[in-house]
């Protein structure tokens, strides 16, 4: 079985601090994504790599950044936490190539307050 | 653009009786639509998927769905509810903008099956 894990379960930062949520997936996946999760919402796509090193943006990068320094594991960084940025972040992986097929496999999610 | 509707926030059922959770897409060509589901405090966990041939996909914990091209919709079945179904539900398509595999996720559905 696929297995995605998150660092933290819950959360709680100060405004203005640096916050680090990690993520680890052991079946050697190429992609990894990082989501928010809010009320009435659904998922928002935060950024997503393809690759060690690499990364895109999805649709909602600001105030964020991500890191990929190894294949099984990717970072979310607030680098100055805010009060909106109070969320359930989620993250997952998927198989790469070119295949669109594809199921992503998601972590249990990691709920930020930020005060 | 790619874009995925789930026009109900909430679906109540009796437990027992048939369910249908609705979700409507809008993409360009050929769409791969998946269906997720997410319990209490919980990471998304992947359903089923249509990605070619028959339209009536088959899933876990006894759900389906069927894909209808002409009205554009991927609706979740199961024919007798359980309890245990209570959840948040979301339908999700794959965007083809690019090699990666990116989804785009309604707003999530919340099932609650009544005893």
């Amino acid at each position: 079985d696929v297995k995605v894990t998150q660092s933290s379960r819950y959360l709680v930062k100060r405004t203005g601090e640096k916050v680090f949520l990690e993520c680890v997936q052991d079946m050697d996946h190429e992609n990894m994504f990082w989501y928010r999760q809010d009320p009435g919402l659904g998922l928002r796509l935060i950024y997503f790599s393809y690759d060690v090193k690499m990364k895109e943006k999805g649709d909602i990068p600001e105030g964020y950044s991500v890191s990929r320094e190894k294949k099984e594991r990717f970072s979310l960084i607030l680098e100055s936490a805010s009060t909106n940025q109070t969320s359930m972040y989620l993250c997952a992986s998927s198989p790469g190539g070119l295949a669109p097929t594809h199921e992503q496999y998601f972590g249990p999610g990691t709920r930020l307050t930020v005060t | 653009a790619q874009s995925v509707a789930q026009p109900e926030d909430q679906v109540n059922v009796a437990e027992g009786n048939p369910l249908t959770v609705k979700c409507t897409y809008s993409v360009s060509g050929n769409p791969y639509l998946f269906w997720y589901v997410q319990y209490p405090n919980r990471g998304l966990q992947f359903l089923l998927k249509y990605i070619t041939g028959d339209n009536l996909v088959k899933g876990s914990y006894g759900f389906e769905a069927e894909f209808n091209k002409s009205q554009t919709s991927f609706h979740l079945k199961k024919p007798s509810a359980l309890v245990s179904d209570s959840a948040l539900y979301f339908c999700a398509v794959r965007d083809r903008g690019g090699a990666t595999n990116k989804l785009i996720f309604g707003t999530g559905t919340l099932l609650a099956v009544q005893p």
